[in-house]
């Protein structure tokens, strides 16, 4: 079984800060890890993934994650937000052979203020 | 490219009356499909999945059902609705267990 810890549940930011959401997981068997964003009354969406390959991993609008597999973590960072990523993030892992159950964190609220 | 669909968008229901939320794809052929549960301060949950026409896999005890009559249609069911049984609900799907995609939710709050 996995499990996923997003440590903080709220993160306010102001406008052109870096932001860092940190994410830790537990798992007895190798997973792939992700990254959904959630808008206010809509779907997730998928931000990015880690399959394999190289461990940073990055987005089309600006967001970089890195797995550290020695410290079971996949932080997403932005070095500037902009008013527009106020969302929900969830990290998720789900177990690379025959795997079907994403286990999710509990979520970080971003809240970028002007 | 593959869509997926679920409707209603909400839906507000009394306690003991049925339910049935449905979910369709697109653009691809006999996806992984699931159900999950969003609920307030108990995070996202995983209901039941599908890996085929008629094959269910429930992941949690509950009042609620899944079935899938077609290869891109996934229904989730209840014959008496409880109050804990509101929330949002995703639907989404993968290719053989892959990168999930999720659909649009369903809010359903049971009054």
């Amino acid at each position: 079984a996995q499990s996923v810890t997003q440590l903080d549940s709220q993160v306010p930011v102001f406008e052109e800060a870096p932001v860092e959401l940190r994410c830790n997981y537990s798992s007895s068997v190798s997973v792939y890890l992700f990254w959904y964003v959630q808008y206010p009354n809509q779907g997730l969406q998928l931000l990015l993934k880690y399959l394999s390959g190289s461990t940073l991993v990055e987005s089309i609008n600006g967001f970089e994650a890195e797995f550290n597999k020695s410290q079971t973590s996949f932080h997403l960072r932005k070095p500037s937000v902009h008013i527009s990523d106020t969302a929900e993030y969830f990290c998720a892992v789900i177990a690379k052979a025959a795997g079907n159950k994403l286990t999710f964190g509990g979520g970080t609220r971003v809240l970028v203020k002007p | 490219s593959q869509t997926i669909h679920q409707w209603p968008a909400t839906l507000v229901q009394p306690v003991g009356s049925p339910l049935s939320l449905e979910c369709t794809v697109e653009g691809t052929s006999n996806p992984n499909l699931y159900w999950y549960r969003q609920a307030a301060g108990r995070g996202l949950q995983l209901l039941f999945y599908s890996v085929g026409i008629g094959q269910i896999s429930s992941e949690v005890p509950q009042n609620l059902s899944a079935s899938r009559p077609q290869d891109r249609q996934f229904i989730l069911s209840s014959k008496k609705l409880l109050l804990s049984d509101s929330g949002f609900y995703l639907c989404a799907w993968s290719v053989s267990g892959g990168t999930q995609y999720f659909g649009p939710g369903t809010r359903l709050l049971v009054l």
